[in-house]
Order: structure tokens, then C-alpha cells, then sequence
């Protein structure tokens, strides 16, 4: 039962253009949301977070938007570089509501970033 | 300096062995987690320990058990490796429960 799901298995987008990535949940007592990049042999690294409470979240060349009545957040990245090309990961918890802070994991989506 | 530690980074064993697969943070974090990446590539929590004490255990055989001997060390041990044991095995670390998570590199266990 996939609560988190990043339906785009793979992405390729030109350099200096805008990448989307998108991601759909189904659990409803989710109120904290994660995007994780991941490169090959290492493990994922934060990127960027949004509350329940926000719909924007923006950190220089990232942004999520979260809708929640469609259960649905994007991740923005304008303009996109070679440096990005990696495994985008979708994260999503009770945040503080159970100890431990359990992250619940989309498949991943593989973007390509062509010079 | 690496804030998640973890060794070894391969692991090719025989099935039935015993294995341990060790974890480190210098973060000064009170919260450890390991999570299994599987062939399919889903990332899923296995436990979660806060200050040494386990607080996720999530439906995983209890041939892996998981021992906290400080805050900055979560261990992880398996017992009678199965075939289907086989994944990248990530610890990761948070200030408190309700914090941001730090990933380590991943281990990767191979059973034959």
C-alpha cells in the first residue's frame, strides 16, 4: 500500500529550463512534506520541506507547492543545472504527532539534466 | 568531516550468515533510524531509536535487531541472512524526532 507516490519514474529537461516533479499521498494525517535529492552510492540529502500550514515553500532555485485538498506537492526547479541531475525522493510524516518521525517514501524520480 | 557514518559499504555474504552493519553520527543528534532501500528502490523506515530507546519497530523480521549503545551509535545486526534480505541499507539521524533527517551512505548487502 504505496501512501506516497511519485508516478514519474524519470524526468529529462534542458539546462536552464524549469524540471517539475510531481507527488501524490493518499493518507490524509500527513502534515509534513520532504523532497530528498539522492546521488548514485550516496545516501539522500535534504532539500527542501513544507508544513501543512504553507502551500510555498521556497529556497533559492527550489520551490514545493503543496495542495492539500488534492493530496498533491510539486518541486519546482528554475532554472535547472547539470548539477542536478539525480534521484528526487518525495518524503512525508506526522510530524511530531508520533515519536519518531516516521518518513514515508516515494518511489523516486530520476531527473536528467542535459547540458 | 562525514556526519552519518557507515561501514562497511558492501556487504556480500552467504545465506544463513550473521551479519552486523555498524552507524555513526558526530552530530550530537538524540534520534537514530535505519531504512531499507529495496530492489524496487522505496526507501522504508525499519526502526527509529531517541536517546537509546527504540521507538519504531516497524513489521520486520525479528532476525534484525537493532542495538543503540550511545546516541551516537545505532547498530544494526541480522541473523540468518535470507536471499531476500538482499538491499541498501541507510541509517540516518535527526536532532529530535521531529526534525530533519540525515542520511548516511548506505550499505549495501548482498545475499548469495
Amino acid at each position: 500500500d504505496q501512501q506516497v507516490k511519485q508516478n514519474s519514474p524519470s524526468l529529462s529537461v534542458q539546462e536552464g529550463r524549469i524540471s517539475i516533479l510531481n507527488c501524490d499521498y493518499t493518507n490524509s494525517m500527513f502534515d509534513y512534506f520532504l523532497w530528498y535529492k539522492k546521488y548514485p552510492a550516496e545516501g539522500p540529502t535534504f532539500l527542501i520541506s513544507i508544513s501543512s500550514i504553507k502551500d510555498k515553500n521556497e529556497d533559492g532555485r527550489f520551490t514545493v507547492f503543496l495542495n492539500k485538498s488534492a493530496k498533491h506537492l510539486s518541486l519546482h526547479i528554475v532554472p535547472s543545472q547539470p548539477g542536478d541531475s539525480a534521484v528526487y525522493f518525495c518524503a512525508a510524516s506526522n510530524n511530531g504527532k508520533a515519536a519518531g518521525n516516521k518518513l514515508t517514501f516515494g518511489g523516486g524520480t530520476r531527473v536528467l539534466v542535459k547540458p | 568531516d562525514t556526519a552519518v557514518s557507515q561501514t562497511p559499504k558492501y556487504l556480500v555474504t552467504q545465506m544463513g550468515n550473521d551479519k552486523s552493519i555498524k552507524c555513526e553520527q558526530n552530530l550530537g543528534h538524540d534520534t537514530m533510524y535505519w531504512y531499507k532501500q529495496d530492489s524496487k528502490k522505496f526507501l522504508k523506515i525499519m526502526f527509529s531509536y531517541n536517546n537509546k530507546e527504540l521507538i519504531i519497530n516497524e513489521t520486520v523480521p525479528n532476525r534484525f535487531s537493532p542495538k543503540s549503545p550511545d546516541k551516537a551509535h545505532l547498530n544494526l545486526h541480522i541473523n540468518s541472512l535470507e536471499l531476500g534480505d538482499s538491499a541498501v541499507y541507510f541509517c540516518a539521524s535527526s536532532k529530535t524526532f521531529a526534525d530533519t533527517q540525515y542520511f548516511g551512505p548506505g550499505t549495501r548487502l548482498t545475499v548469495l
